[in-house]
Parts: structure tokens; sequence; C-alpha cells
């Protein structure tokens, strides 16, 4: 079966400008991630759907960042203005739960490098 | 709260010498962890998980880990390394009744022929 797809896979911006990166899931699964890990850290959560519904964003910058998953199925995340901060690999996942639980396993795309100027 | 340490930035070992990646959390609740691994600019892949039952879990290419709930541990190993093992190691935490998966910082092993 196909893997998680995100496009672009690197970025050059500067500092003020706008940016959006899109996810493609493995078709069926309900759930999508977006991850921002930034150079020695893990990867931290920045907005979880469920089908087309948010089920976590506490941690998204929300005066900069948005996102959506129209149909429930591919999703954009989008960065307006960029930060030099927001310098980071910007990962999708995915996974098949249908519920609240949090037990699947989640399958990464290869991410977006981001580099902010 | 819900945390994820994972103490121990590198990891060097010889190839066919045992292998141990430390992984320690907090949770409230029964937790749900998770082993990844990222290999140079691609995105992480699942090696394993421990949800219920046995402590002890089977993974992916030769890892298993050991669940220990008195010292709240999730510990990585293999029997024998290889080099091809060198990545990056992700150990991650969520819970009954949560929906959040928290990440450890990660930890770096080397394996040298």
């Amino acid at each position: 079966e196909a893997g998680v797809a995100q496009s672009p896979r690197y970025k050059i911006i500067e500092k003020r400008q706008s940016v959006a990166f899109w996810c493609n899931p493995i078709s069926g699964h309900a759930t999508l991630y977006w991850y921002q890990q930034i150079l020695g850290q893990g990867p931290k959560l920045l907005i979880q759907f469920q089908n087309n519904g948010v089920v976590d964003d506490s941690q998204l910058p929300k005066d900069r960042f948005s996102a959506e998953r129209l149909k429930g199925v591919d999703s954009t995340l989008k960065i307006q203005p960029a930060k030099l901060e927001d310098s980071a690999v910007y990962l999708c996942a995915s996974s098949s739960s249908r519920g609240r639980g949090s037990q699947e396993t989640q399958y990464f795309g290869p991410g977006t490098r981001l580099l902010v100027l | 709260a819900q945390s994820v340490a994972q103490p121990e930035d590198q990891v060097n070992v010889a190839e066919g010498n045992p292998l141990t990646v430390k992984c320690t959390y907090s949770v409230s609740g029964n937790p749900y962890l998770f082993w990844y691994v990222q290999y140079p600019n691609r995105g992480l892949q699942f090696l394993l998980k421990y949800i219920t039952g046995d402590n002890l879990v089977k993974g992916s290419y030769g890892f298993e880990a050991e669940f220990n709930k008195s010292q709240t541990s999730f510990h990585l190993k293999k029997p024998s390394a290889l080099v091809s093992d060198s990545a990056l190691y992700f150990c991650a935490v969520s819970h009954t009744g949560g929906f959040k998966t928290i990440f450890g910082a990660g930890t770096r092993l080397f394996v040298k022929a």
C-alpha cells in the first residue's frame, strides 16, 4: 500500500513570508497528525484530526499557523507569517484510529524541511 | 501530565555486541509505549509497541523492549547490533483515556564495525 505522501520536500523562504505544506495520508486512515521536529528534538504534535474534525491543537501557534483537512482525506498546514524559529522539519503521520484511543501505530511521511532566512 | 525521557543523547556499541537504548515515562493511567526509528532525511518508522499483556515485546529488525511498570521504563534492546542499526531512536508514550502521543528527544545509536 502507498505510504504517507508529503510535498514539498524542501522549502526555503524569508521571514514574514507565507508557506504551505501538503499531506496525503494512507488510504482509509481516519486520523491525521502534523508534527514539528526542530533539530535535536523529538517531534512535537501541532494538530491532530479525526476525519475532518480537530481532536487536539493545543500546541499550534494559532496566530500564525493554520491547518485544514477538507473531506477527511488530505490536509494542508500553513504558516503566515513565518518566523526564524519556524525552521524545522514538518512531519505528517496517519493512523487507522477511529475513536479517541491512542494505541494505534502512526505511519509517517518523509517530512518537509523548512528553512526560514 | 504525560512525559517521556531518553537519558542518553548517544549510545555507542560495537557490531555484534548487545545494545540498549533507555526510555522512562510518566503518565496518569495505563501507558501505551512505542519505539520509532528515524534514518537520515526520512520520516519515522514504527519498530514496536506495548499496549497490554506480555511485558516483553518483539518488533521489527530483531529489536525488542521490556515494559517495567515499577520502574516506569520501556528500554529498547537488541542481542547483536548491526552497523545498519545506526540511526535516531525515539520513545513515545500515550495512555488510556487520552489521544495525544508524546515523543522523547531521541537517542542517536552509533554501531561501529
